[in-house]
């Protein structure tokens, strides 16, 4: 089946940094990549769509120069978190759509201190 | 936009009886209708998913129904296991932008 690898799993950083994640989508061409924000016992909150060679997509509420997001081929996205503070801290998770649906990675735990 | 509703947010089971719980969905344009299954500190798994097309799927334990009309849907899993707890989610598309919606999650216990 369809597989999405992203990296860090987990990430600890300090106030102030930056922090990339990846997602990539190992045996498919994603037409279209997601990036969720998920708070402890909540449900996935879409934070931007992005797809190849264009300008993401954020959602309402989301600052596009908070969380910039790069999808440089239609088997890579990255997030980054710039200048990182506390309450960025939060279990990200991206997705990538093809045909076939939606296939989720494994998710990144960031912890800003 | 999609709005999707999910019921119940906890459920507990005994090990061996059935689970169901149900979604609603706003927006008849919908046509995909995936369920999730997340463990702790896990991305989400698809479980099983349908399509507008077809009223019902079942693959071993686990079955969806869709009911259009009514817009909802509803995951059934039967003879459950301990390694059945965790939390699920079912999910709508949106015709446009090709994002999918989320229910809020349910958290499954099986009691052994």
């Amino acid at each position: 089946g369809a597989v999405v690898s992203q990296h860090p799993s987990r990430v600890i950083c300090k106030s102030g940094t930056s922090v990339k994640i990846e997602c990539r989508s190992l045996d498919f061409q994603a037409t279209t990549m997601f990036w969720y924000r998920q708070f402890p016992k909540q449900s996935l909150m879409l934070m931007a769509t992005s797809n190849e060679g264009s300008k993401a997509t954020y959602e309402q509420g989301v600052e596009k120069d908070k969380f910039l997001i790069n999808h440089a081929s239609l088997t890579l996205s990255t997030l980054t978190v710039t200048s990182a503070h506390p309450e960025d801290s939060s279990f990200y998770i991206c997705s990538a759509s093809d045909f076939y649906g939606y296939t989720f990675g494994s998710g990144t735990r960031l912890t800003v201190v | 936009g999609e709005n999707v509703e999910q019921h119940p947010s906890t459920l507990s089971v005994q090990e061996g009886d059935s689970a169901v719980i149900k979604c609603t969905y706003s927006d008849s344009a919908s046509n995909y209708f995936p369920w999730y299954k997340q463990e702790l500190g896990k991305g989400p798994q698809l479980i099983i998913d349908i399509r507008s097309n077809v009223g019902e799927k079942k693959d071993q334990r686990i079955a969806v129904t869709l009911n259009k009309t009514a817009k909802h849907f509803s995951l059934h899993i039967t003879e459950t296991q301990p390694e059945d707890s965790a939390v699920y989610f079912c999910a709508a598309n949106q015709a446009a932008g090709n994002k999918l919606t989320f229910g809020g999650g349910t958290r499954v216990l099986v009691k052994p």
